[in-house]
């Protein structure tokens, strides 16, 4: 039972390049989020999803897309990198019904 | 004004001092409250959950809720070397999963 798993743990990015950022559950949690923590800032919720093909804005979306295919996964895509992206980037699962949630370790993001 | 204020500090204790923290939140609607432990280069893990104004205890770790002064504290007992870390807490509607994270206070516990 491995969790939430994140990859890759570091990346390093021109701007202007896309990458997607992975994550999976094994828990079978039914909601799934993306949040970005930047100094001073705590963590500010980018995407989420209450389950397989639904997808919702957060406080901070722009720059950002999702997708729900699975319950198991919820990739995060930046389709244009810009140096405002530069962020530390968890993801998050929750059970339906509960307000509590789980984060995975987290993906270092520099853009330069 | 942010929905959920939380002092940086950091704050700096003894080995088996109380630590206390705290937030303030200006949305009365906020019905549940989490305490996320985040040591350095990790994920937030969670600590504690409450739900209704009152006192949750959980070994050393006590929760308090204050809805009519929409203030929550954690309260550290015994504290240790290895609660050495950033405490971040979070809120969220009933019946919504986005949570409002304030922005962590960073505890350091000298032995």
């Amino acid at each position: 039972n491995a969790g939430v798993t994140q990859t890759p743990k570091f990346q390093v990015l021109k701007t202007g390049q896309s990458m997607t950022l992975q994550c999976a559950q094994d828990m079978n949690h039914e909601y799934m989020s993306w949040y970005r923590q930047d100094p001073g800032m705590g963590l500010r919720l980018i995407h989420y999803s209450v389950g397989a093909g639904i997808t919702d804005q957060g406080e901070v979306p722009n720059g950002y897309n999702v997708s729900r295919s699975t319950t198991e996964d919820f990739p995060l895509r930046l389709l244009s990198a810009a140096p405002s992206q530069t962020s530390v980037y968890f993801c998050a699962t929750g059970l339906a019904g509960y307000n509590e949630q789980f984060f995975g370790p987290g993906t270092r993001l520099t853009v330069l | 004004q942010k929905e959920v204020e939380q002092d940086p500090g950091p704050l700096s204790v003894p080995e088996g001092a109380i630590v206390s923290l705290n937030c303030t939140y200006s949305n009365s609607a906020f019905q549940y409250f989490m305490w996320y432990r985040q040591y350095s280069r990790k994920g937030p893990e969670l600590l504690m959950y409450t739900y209704s104004s009152g006192n949750k205890e959980d070994g050393r770790f006590t929760a308090q809720v204050d809805k009519s002064s929409k203030y929550i504290s954690l309260f550290i007992r015994d504290s240790q070397p290895s609660d050495s870390a950033t405490y971040l807490c979070a809120m969220s509607f009933s019946n919504d999963y986005k949570l409002s994270f304030g922005a962590g206070t960073t505890v350091t516990v000298r032995a």
